[in-house]
This record gives C-alpha cells, sequence and structure tokens, in this order.
C-alpha cells in the first residue's frame, strides 16, 4: 500500500518552457502532498506543502509564481516549472502523507528529473 | 526554524559490522523522526520511524534510538549487507500538528563485501 506515482520521470526541454509534474496516490487519498527539490549530492529541500482544495503553502525562498501547486483532487497534485531556465535543473520529488493526524508517515513518488536546455 | 544535522556524510563499514548514523535537531518541540533510504535515482524509502514519546524502536537488524533531552536521534544498522548501500537521510517534524519534514543532509553508507 501507500504507493505514490510521479511522472515523467524525466524531462528535457529548452529554456523558456514550462514542465507540468503529476504526483498520484494510488491506493490512498492524500489530503496534503509535498514537493522537494534535491541538488546532485544534496539533501532534500521541501519548496511547498499542497492541500486539496486550498492554496500551496511555499516555503521561504520558493517563488510561488515560478512553481505553480495545484491539488484538485485528493489523489492528485501538480507542479508547473513556469518559463524554466537552466537553473531550475533538478530532481523533483513529491510525496504524500497517508493520514490526517499528526507524524504520519511521507511516501515518496519515483522523482522527475528536469534538465533544462 | 528547524535544524537537522546528520553525521557522517560518508561512512564505509565491511559487510557483517554495524553502522551508526547520528543526526540533532534544533526545535524541542519536534516530536516525529523518520528515516529514510534512498538508492541512487531513486526515491526516498522510509525504512523506520519513531515518535517522541518512546526512546528506541527497533524492526530486525534496523534499531532507531531518540534522546528528547540532547535532541539526538540515532539510527543503527546492523550486520550490514551490500545492499544497504545507499544514502540515509533523517527527518524531523516541526511541532505538533506540523506537515513538514526537514532533512539532514544525508550520509552514504558503504558496505564493502
Amino acid at each position: 500500500g501507500a504507493v505514490v506515482s510521479q511522472h515523467p520521470s524525466r524531462v528535457i526541454c529548452k529554456s523558456g518552457t514550462s514542465v507540468k509534474i503529476e504526483c498520484r496516490s494510488l491506493d490512498f487519498q492524500a489530503t496534503t502532498m509535498f514537493w522537494y527539490r534535491q541538488f546532485p549530492k544534496q539533501s532534500l529541500m521541501l519548496m511547498a506543502t499542497s492541500n486539496e482544495g486550498s492554496k500551496a503553502t511555499y516555503e521561504q525562498g520558493v517563488e510561488k509564481d515560478k512553481f505553480l501547486i495545484n491539488h484538485a483532487s485528493l489523489t492528485l497534485s501538480t507542479l508547473t516549472v513556469t518559463s524554466a531556465h537552466p537553473e531550475d535543473s533538478s530532481f523533483y520529488i513529491c510525496s504524500a502523507r497517508t493520514g490526517t493526524g499528526v507524524n504520519q508517515p511521507q511516501h515518496f513518488g519515483d522523482g522527475t528529473r528536469l534538465s533544462i536546455l | 526554524g528547524e535544524n537537522v544535522e546528520q553525521h557522517p556524510s560518508t561512512l564505509s563499514v565491511q559487510e557483517g559490522d554495524s553502522a551508526v548514523i547520528k543526526c540533532t535537531y534544533s526545535d524541542s518541540a519536534s516530536n516525529y523522526f523518520p528515516w529514510y533510504k534512498q538508492e541512487l535515482g531513486k526515491r526516498p524509502q522510509l525504512i523506520i520511524d519513531i515518535r517522541s514519546n518512546v526512546g528506541e524502536k527497533k524492526d530486525q537488524r534496523i534499531a532507531v534510538t531518540l534522546n528528547k533531552t540532547a535532541k539526538h536521534f540515532s539510527l543503527h544498522i546492523t550486520e550490514t549487507q551490500p545492499e544497504d548501500s545507499a544514502v540515509y537521510f533523517c527527518a524531523a517534524t516541526v511541532g505538533w500538528g506540523a506537515n513538514n519534514l526537514f532533512f539532514g543532509t544525508g550520509t552514504r553508507l558503504t558496505v564493502i563485501p
């Protein structure tokens, strides 16, 4: 159980393109999903918390107009990197929390490796 | 905000030996401490977690200890195997009801056959 699917796994595109990444909870409902960014050989940095039916909460330093998050259903959250540039190249990983209570585990998707040329 | 520090950054052990990874956190309100294992290019996988109401938890070869007073927690892997080689991340939540996990910087564990 607790399977999180992330798509696509790899994206290579030109500078200026907008890229959408999907995160789905396959066998459970996730009222809360999280988006992380990971640079090579570094830790996961929380970008934003996505709550179903409401606006995402962004961490300090993350541009909300640059990284658009939509959580329209209990099983799907999307991250759109708008007008992507080479510095946006990174590994983006989503996670979903399995319950609504405190201290519930987060389960991660497989990640999306984004490369902007 | 919460600051999670993790040591060592790299760790090499002989197969069959034990490995210990340590983390400290800054916010005394943190109450949930998971450990994730990440293989190269793959998703982090939850391997064990501990809540602030207990001091130790064990699952087969993996154990985690928590010292709330000192604000540190450790991952212990016994009888290591080559397939234990990966990057391990500790994490902590900030306060009751909080959603956010703040991760340590990771430890690259290499188990030498």
